[in-house]
Parts: C-alpha cells; structure tokens; sequence
C-alpha cells in the first residue's frame, strides 16, 4: 500500500464509450501526475499536476482529458479512445514542486479498448 | 534530465546479492540518483536515491562513483519477490518546472532464481 489508490483496477471500453479513470493520495502531496505503459514500452509521462494546476501536458491527444478538482484527487477522463490506447495508466504523487522527493505509485488500471 | 544505461536484463541466485549497475556519465552536479522497481504489472515502487554519497535504507545500498557518472544498486540478499524491472533514473532538483517528474528507461529485468 503505497497511499496512492486507483479506481478502477481493470477497464474494458469500446471506443464509443465514455469513462474515467480515478486516483486518490492520503499522502499530503501536492503534485500528481499520469503516466501511460503500453506493452514492452517504458512509461511515457502524460500529465503533471502541481497545486491542482496542469503544469505540462506531453503532447497527449484530446481524448484523454485530465482533472484536478484538489490536490488529493486527480481524474482521467477518456472518450473515443482506440484500440491503440490500451496499457496500464498509472497515477504517482510527490510533495513537489520544491524538494527532492520520491514519487509513489498507484497500482495502475489496465485499460482494454476494444 | 541526464540519460542513463543499464544492462537490459540479470539473474541472481536467491540469498546471494544482486549488484544492478547504471552508468549516468552526462549526470549534471545538481542531478540526483534515483532507482525504483516494477514488479509485473503493479506501479513503480521507490526504492533509494543519492547525490553523492553513498545512502543505505531498509531495501537496498546505493553506491555512487567519486565522478558520480556510474552507481549500483545492490540487494544484499535477493529473495525471489525481488524479481522486477530495476529502473536507474537521473533526475535534477524537484524546483522550476522539472517537478518530481521521472523519465523512465527499459530499465534491467532481474530475475531471482532458487
């Protein structure tokens, strides 16, 4: 138990659908990011959240839609995605932006759209 | 952020240690060490990091080179639940824009065997 949590662990869309995926931290921090890993790829960053504000977008196509209502949750809103979008999303928090402090994890939803 | 090599895969015998090399040769002076694992299929879990120095903590030692363009990781007694992907990262001063963000590599696949 890291104290990051995601909801749901497992997903499985059609590309018309609507959904989203749900990270919580207990942990206090006040930046938070998602990271994408498709298969036998290294984790691509997504998002970063610092003080609930989006600091850095990676080129990330308008399907996946982030939120940060505070700084203890962050949401990936996901509509009209393709099959190519399947692979883990993983949330991670960090006390930043000042210091130098790990990042903890969340356990990841395996995404399938089909 | 410094790039870093590592070999891409190492077996280990359980009970023995498990030395993971990095090297990190462009690192810059005010770059961190950071190293984290994935076990299959969960999120990435923080291990250790250093600057300098070499830091020891209840799950593994890092041992930085004097020119810090090299650093091992060692697991002094690998257990079969060590088995994961070993990621080195080189990551500078969570201040300005860099947050807490962590670029990831392929990382080494260490595989504990009986």
């Amino acid at each position: 138990e890291t104290g990051v949590t995601q909801t749901p662990r497992h997903l499985v869309m059609g590309m018309t659908n609507k959904k989203s995926l749900k990270c919580e931290q207990h942990l206090g921090h006040n930046a938070m990011y998602w990271y994408k890993q498709s298969a036998k790829k290294p984790l691509e960053l997504m998002f970063v959240y610092s003080l609930e504000e989006r600091v850095e977008n990676n080129s990330v196509p308008s399907r996946f839609s982030p939120e940060c209502p505070n700084s203890s949750h962050l949401f990936l809103h996901l509509h009209t995605l393709q099959p190519e979008d399947s692979a883990l999303y993983l949330c991670a928090s960090s006390q930043g932006p000042t210091g130098v402090t790990e990042a903890f994890f969340g356990q990841g939803t395996r995404l399938t759209v089909v | 952020d410094a790039k870093t090599t590592q070999p891409p895969s190492m077996d280990c015998a359980e009970g023995r240690a498990a030395n993971l090399p990095c090297n990190h040769s462009t690192i810059s002076g005010n770059e961190y060490v950071y190293w984290y694992r994935q076990i299959h299929s969960q999120g990435p879990q923080y291990i250790i990091h250093g600057l300098k120095n070499n830091e020891t903590n209840e799950m593994a030692s890092l041992i930085i080179t004097e020119d810090r363009k090299s650093s091992t990781l060692i697991l002094p007694h690998a257990t079969l639940r060590d088995t994961a992907v070993y990621y080195c990262i080189v990551r500078a001063y969570a201040g300005g824009t860099s947050y807490g963000k962590l670029t990831f590599g392929q990382g080494t696949i260490l595989t504990v065997h009986p």
